[in-house]
């Protein structure tokens, strides 16, 4: 099985700064990644499918990076909105493994 | 656009087994594989399983095989999870997912106490 590492496990930002998150496989997964933003008490929203494509209505502040092992979920300007806890997930391989969660917090 | 709509929520003593249902709606249910997620309280996300509405064909991870079953009725365009000899730790919030994870039910709460 895929083991997937995110870091940090939590992150505390102002406002405007720019926001890094790293997630790592345990083997390679090709672009085979997704990220996901979760509120509480809602479903995962996907932010990031095969490791770089924005999806539809979601802010040009996030993007997504890597492939291989090593993925990055940048915010550019982090804002108010956007506190919540952050997945990566691969979809290579079964069982479809996520990481385990980076919560992010404004300062 | 794609919706949807999973059953309510449930509570079930230990050894109980619980079906949740997802009720798909917005496009051909037999396009997209259908997954299983959960997420304990405070917890991350865990991957259950998987189904293909065409061929019942379905993939389940090694935490839950022979304990969880994978369903569906196309005709109602409905996918099933039943969780069998449920035990506390499998309180949770359990969400089906399709088209690659980008659309997501509610989620439902499956909550084991004796």
């Amino acid at each position: 099985d895929i083991q997937m590492t995110q870091s940090p496990s939590s992150l505390s930002a102002s406002v405007g700064d720019r926001v890094t998150i790293t997630c790592r496989a345990s083997q390679t997964i090709s672009r085979y990644l997704n990220w996901y933003q979760q509120k509480p008490g809602k479903a995962p929203k996907v932010l990031i499918s095969a490791a770089s494509n924005l999806q539809s209505g979601v802010p040009s502040r996030f993007s997504g990076s890597g492939s291989g092992t090593d993925f990055t979920l940048t915010i550019s300007s982090l804002q108010p909105e956007d506190v919540a806890t952050f997945y990566c997930q691969q979809t290579y391989s079964t069982p479809y493994s996520f990481g385990q969660g980076t919560k992010l917090e404004i300062k | 656009q794609v919706h949807l709509v999973q059953s309510g929520s449930e509570v079930k003593k230990p050894g109980a087994s619980v079906k949740v249902s997802c009720r798909a709606s917005g496009y051909t249910f037999s396009t997209y594989d259908i997954h299983w997620v959960r997420q304990a309280a405070g917890q991350g996300l865990e991957w259950m399983g998987w189904l293909n509405p065409n061929s019942a064909n379905t993939g389940y991870a090694r935490n839950f095989r022979g304990r969880v079953t994978l369903t569906r009725n196309s005709s109602i365009s409905t996918a099933y999870m039943e969780l069998s000899s449920l035990r506390s730790g499998d309180t949770a919030v359990y969400y089906c997912a399709v088209a690659d994870f980008v659309n997501w039910g509610q989620g439902t709460q499956v909550t084991v106490s004796s």
